[in-house]
C-alpha cells in the first residue's frame, strides 16, 4: 500500500481564490511529481522535484507553483484559481528500491485532488 | 527524448474475452524501466508491473500477462478471461536513463461488458 497522501480529495472553490493542494509521502523518496489529468485522459507533468530545494516545471505549462522544503512534503499552490484550472491533480513519488541498488521504483501515486473552480 | 505510444484509445469487449493492450516505447537509453498502471473510475493509479530493460522475461500474474520485446520496443499487456472489474483506463509508462521522470502513454480505456 502506497504511503503517499493528498488532501483535500475534492475541492470546489470560487474564481480568484488562492489554494494549496497538499502532498506528503512517508517513503523517504527524493523524487516527487505533480501531474494534471482530466478524467480518463492522459497525464500531464506540471512540476517535479529531485530533492529538497529542487523544483522544475514539467512539460505542461502551469500557473501553479510548488515548493520542496522537506523531503516528505511537496505542496502545489494556485495563487488565483480560474475555471480553466478545473481538473484532477495527482501527486507521485519515486526512489530507489533499497540501499545500494540501482533499481528505480515505480511511481507511487496519491489518491488525487479533484479541483473544481466555479 | 523518450516517448510512449498507446495507439488503442478505447477497447470494448464482452466478459470472458481475452484482450491485449499495446504499448510501444522510444528511448535512446540502454537502461530503462517500463510500467503498467490501472486507473479505475475512482481515479487513483494502481501500479501493476515494473520491468527493467535487462530483463526480457515475460511475466504472468493470475489473469494478467506481459510480453516485453526489445526487438520491437513493445511491452504489451494481456488480460485473459476479462471481467467487468477490469474496466478502467490502463497506462503504460517509461523511465529512462537518469531522469527518473515517468513518461506516460495516453492510456487505453478498457470497457468490459457483462
Amino acid at each position: 500500500e502506497a504511503d503517499i497522501y493528498q488532501t483535500p480529495r475534492y475541492l470546489v472553490i470560487g474564481t480568484g481564490k488562492k489554494i494549496t493542494l497538499e502532498c506528503s509521502q512517508t517513503m523517504g523518496h527524493d523524487k516527487m511529481y505533480w501531474y494534471q489529468q482530466d478524467p480518463g485522459m492522459e497525464l500531464h507533468l506540471i512540476h517535479y522535484s529531485y530533492g529538497v530545494n529542487s523544483t522544475e516545471k514539467g512539460d505542461l505549462s502551469s500557473e501553479s507553483t510548488v515548493s520542496r522544503i522537506r523531503t516528505e512534503h511537496f505542496p502545489l499552490t494556485l495563487e488565483s484559481a480560474r475555471p480553466s484550472h478545473t481538473s484532477q491533480y495527482l501527486c507521485a513519488s519515486s526512489g530507489r528500491a533499497g540501499t545500494g541498488t540501482g533499481i528505480i521504483t515505480e511511481a507511487f501515486f496519491g489518491q488525487g485532488t479533484r479541483l473544481t473552480v466555479v | 527524448a523518450q516517448k510512449v505510444t498507446q495507439a488503442q484509445t478505447e477497447i470494448s469487449v464482452v466478459e470472458k474475452e481475452d484482450v491485449t493492450l499495446d504499448c510501444v516505447y522510444e528511448t535512446r537509453d540502454t537502461t530503462y524501466y517500463l510500467f503498467w498502471y490501472k486507473q479505475p473510475p475512482s481515479g487513483e493509479l494502481v501500479f501493476l508491473i515494473r520491468r527493467n530493460s535487462f530483463d526480457e522475461q515475460n511475466e504472468i500474474s493470475g489473469r494478467y500477462s506481459w510480453n516485453f520485446q526489445k526487438s520491437t520496443s513493445s511491452f504489451n499487456f494481456t488480460i485473459t478471461a476479462s471481467q467487468v472489474v477490469d474496466s478502467a483506463v490502463y497506462f503504460c509508462a517509461l523511465t529512462a536513463g537518469g531522469s527518473y521522470i515517468p513518461t506516460f502513454g495516453r492510456g487505453t480505456s478498457l470497457i468490459v461488458h457483462p
